[in-house]
């Protein structure tokens, strides 16, 4: 079955200690992301990548950190948590950017709580 | 500023009856939209997606449709069923920067 996988599904941690959430896609999907959601607020990127080593920044990047060097594999890493991360985390594939019309599939979801 | 405004922010109505989602978006110079259906605890799931050049697409009961001139979209859901309760998401797509700009969604409630 195709899928995003993400794991934790939940997360609580205290400031400043080191968390990485994993997501994995078995679709050889060139495109992921990262987004959060926040109540009240749209979807917001956090970082994305184009394909194995390439990444960049995207809305909201500040205080995390990603990596992509394996196709399926794109975690996201907290190096030093604050309470302003506590949200619902969102990790996305496509074939390609999602701009030219590629479907992107989402993961289930991480919430995080930063105490 | 690009934005996406969606309305109403949320809606109730009987199962079986119709409704209509709006969706208004100031993305310019604009290249696609999509909708989005997120369940509770889930993330969002792929409904449609339309260029400037289309203006209307269906996927089973859900049919989107697009004014480029008027930088609108709705989603009109027919003959709503218990599982189309779920928040909906419009996404608008710039062109040149390829940013994708999310609305804040609209949740529907479909009671029995």
């Amino acid at each position: 079955e195709a899928q995003v996988t993400q794991n934790p599904r939940y997360l609580i941690t205290v400031t400043g200690k080191k968390l990485t959430v994993t997501c994995s896609q078995n679709m050889n999907h060139e495109y992921m992301s990262w987004y959060r959601q926040d109540p009240g607020l749209g979807l917001r990127q956090i970082y994305y990548s184009m394909n194995v080593e390439v990444t960049d920044k995207g809305d909201v990047p500040e205080g995390y950190k990603v990596s992509r060097k394996e196709k399926r594999n794109f975690p996201l890493i907290l190096e030093s948590p604050s309470p302003n991360q506590t949200s619902l985390y969102f990790c996305a594939s496509s074939l390609g950017h999602p701009a030219a019309k590629n479907i992107q599939y989402f993961g289930a979801g991480t919430r995080l709580s930063v105490l | 500023k690009n934005q996406v405004e969606q309305s109403p922010q949320s809606l109730i109505i009987l199962e079986g009856k119709n409704c209509t989602l709006q969706c208004n978006y100031t993305v310019s110079p604009f290249s696609n939209l999509r909708w989005y259906k997120q369940d509770t605890g889930r993330g969002p799931v792929s409904l449609t997606i339309m260029t400037f050049s289309e203006n209307t697409k269906s996927n089973g009961r859900y049919t989107a449709t697009l004014d480029a001139d008027t930088k609108q979209s709705s989603l009109h859901i027919t003959a709503s069923q218990l599982s189309d309760s779920a928040s909906y998401i419009c996404v608008a797509t710039n062109f040149g920067n390829e940013k994708l700009t999310f609305g804040t969604g609209t949740r529907l409630t479909i009671i029995p």
